[in-house]
């Protein structure tokens, strides 16, 4: 089953904060988080594991709620560089199964 | 960081015939690895899951007769449009891990033309 991500699309100004949000109906082993631009293959951000788990790298951080089967990433400060489709990959058999791809949230910045 | 390459990137070819993709893990050996297909303006869907030595699995609805992956090694796996279609054209990426709770490392993708 295809996990859900929220919003479809968002338009910022660089500087401002975003959120983006992946749930799924089914219990999870893991959420991997990707951001990928037009015409290139998806680029890896984080990989978490566990349920609570919170990881961050720089001004990208993400939350894993193993119990709500969610997960929140958090683009703060957000610069030109963070424009492009956010998928969220989910893992639910085992930790070598392949992902089932979110429909993805565009994220617009703007000057 | 670990690479995967992908080969070719981009191909061209008339409805009727084959295409072969490879996909390495340049550094790493890949107890598995995973294909996926990208149509325009739509997310990633796994087609299959290919470990070396051993049968594919396919995705309910990916047609094992259309597209024929073999995983030769720990470091190649290749995955062949058979009598490729119109409707075949898209962006296929493939990916690896090294262990079950590894990242999966994505190639850079083949965008397939059929004519």
């Amino acid at each position: 089953q295809q996990p859900v991500q929220s919003p479809q699309a968002v338009i910022l100004r660089e500087g401002e904060d975003a959120v983006i949000n992946c749930s799924s109906s089914k219990a999870l082993y893991s959420v991997h988080w990707y951001r990928q631009k037009h015409g290139e293959a998806p680029v890896f951000l984080m990989i978490l594991l566990k349920g609570g788990e919170q990881k961050g790298h720089e001004k990208i951080s993400a939350s894993f709620n193993e119990k709500k089967q969610q997960s929140s990433l958090y683009l703060t400060a957000s610069q030109l560089s963070y424009s492009g489709t956010y998928f969220c990959g989910t893992v639910t058999g085992g930790g070598a199964d392949g992902l089932t791809f979110g429909k993805g949230t565009h994220l617009i910045i703007q000057p | 960081g670990a690479v995967v390459s992908q080969h070719p990137s981009r191909v061209i070819c008339k409805s009727g015939t084959s295409v072969k993709i490879e996909c390495r893990s340049l550094d790493f050996q890949a107890t598995t690895m995973f294909w996926y297909r990208q149509f325009p303006k739509q997310s990633l869907m796994l087609m299959a899951t290919s470990n070396e030595g051993s049968k594919a699995t396919y995705e309910q609805g990916v047609e094992k007769d259309k597209f024929l992956i073999n995983h030769a090694s720990l470091t190649l796996s290749t995955l062949t449009v058979t009598s490729a279609h119109p409707e075949d054209s898209s962006f296929y990426i493939c990916s690896a891990i090294q262990g079950p709770t590894s990242k999966q490392y994505f190639g850079p993708g083949t965008r397939l033309t059929v004519t």
